[in-house]
């Protein structure tokens, strides 16, 4: 699986767009792009993924760029329910595991 | 529709003593994975299931982990002789076919090995 490069922490005002970015700059051409969080003390939670087209499902929308060296997780109106590490995530279709890096800690603040 | 379901949700032990955990999948995932969380850390991955296939193992840390799936469903995480560093919560997950990567996850049992 390529490896994916995020920024620790993020904060964002409640009601506001969060935006989290994320590097893949070696990912394959067969990989996908797939995003998960974790919200305290709760399992891991799909959230949305992509090969290379926008996708936009009823919690996200994820953007990727042409290259596809690079993507964005967008929560459109952030919640204080949204505060969790986000996991970004290369993967070819035909694996098994999943493999979880740091994240970002995403902090959604009143 | 119901997602993963595990149980128990907490279950505290004594060291030495075994311990099951229980994963329902999502109805009709062919798919079926255990990893676990340590304090602080990222996934552990432990083993997985598809189908009638002979399950992937090479997660499980030790001899006395082990895991059984039967009539291709309900699983069962087994630890014997537990120590304290067994001490995680234990996630289970599941998805419709296991060349789709989107697993659905339970919300884990948290096991305390004293």
């Amino acid at each position: 699986d390529a490896k994916t490069t995020q920024p620790p922490s993020m904060d964002c005002a409640e009601g506001r767009a969060a935006n989290l970015p994320c590097n893949h700059s070696t990912i394959s051409g067969n990989e996908y792009v797939y995003w998960y969080r974790q919200i305290h003390s709760q399992g891991p939670q799909y959230i949305i993924h992509g090969l290379k087209n926008n996708e936009t499902n009823e919690m996200a929308s994820l953007i990727i760029t042409e290259d596809r060296k690079s993507s964005t997780l967008i929560l459109p109106h952030a919640t204080l329910r949204d505060t969790a590490v986000y996991y970004c995530i290369a993967r070819a279709p035909y694996g098994n595991k999943l493999v979880f890096g740091a994240g970002t800690i995403l902090r959604v603040k009143s | 529709g119901a997602g993963v379901s595990q149980s128990p949700s907490n279950k505290v032990t004594e060291k030495g003593k075994d311990v099951e955990l229980r994963c329902d999948p999502i109805s009709g995932h062919t798919a079926l994975y255990w990893y676990r969380q340590s304090l602080g850390q990222g996934l552990e991955f432990l083993i997985y299931f598809q189908g009638n296939s002979a399950p992937d193992k090479s997660g499980l840390p030790s001899d006395r982990f082990s895991a059984e799936r039967t009539g291709g469903s309900v699983s069962t995480l087994t630890i014997q002789r537990t120590q304290q560093e067994d001490s995680a919560v234990y996630l289970c997950a599941s998805s419709p076919e296991w060349y789709q990567e989107t697993q659905y996850f339970g919300p884990g049992t948290r096991l305390l090995v004293l």
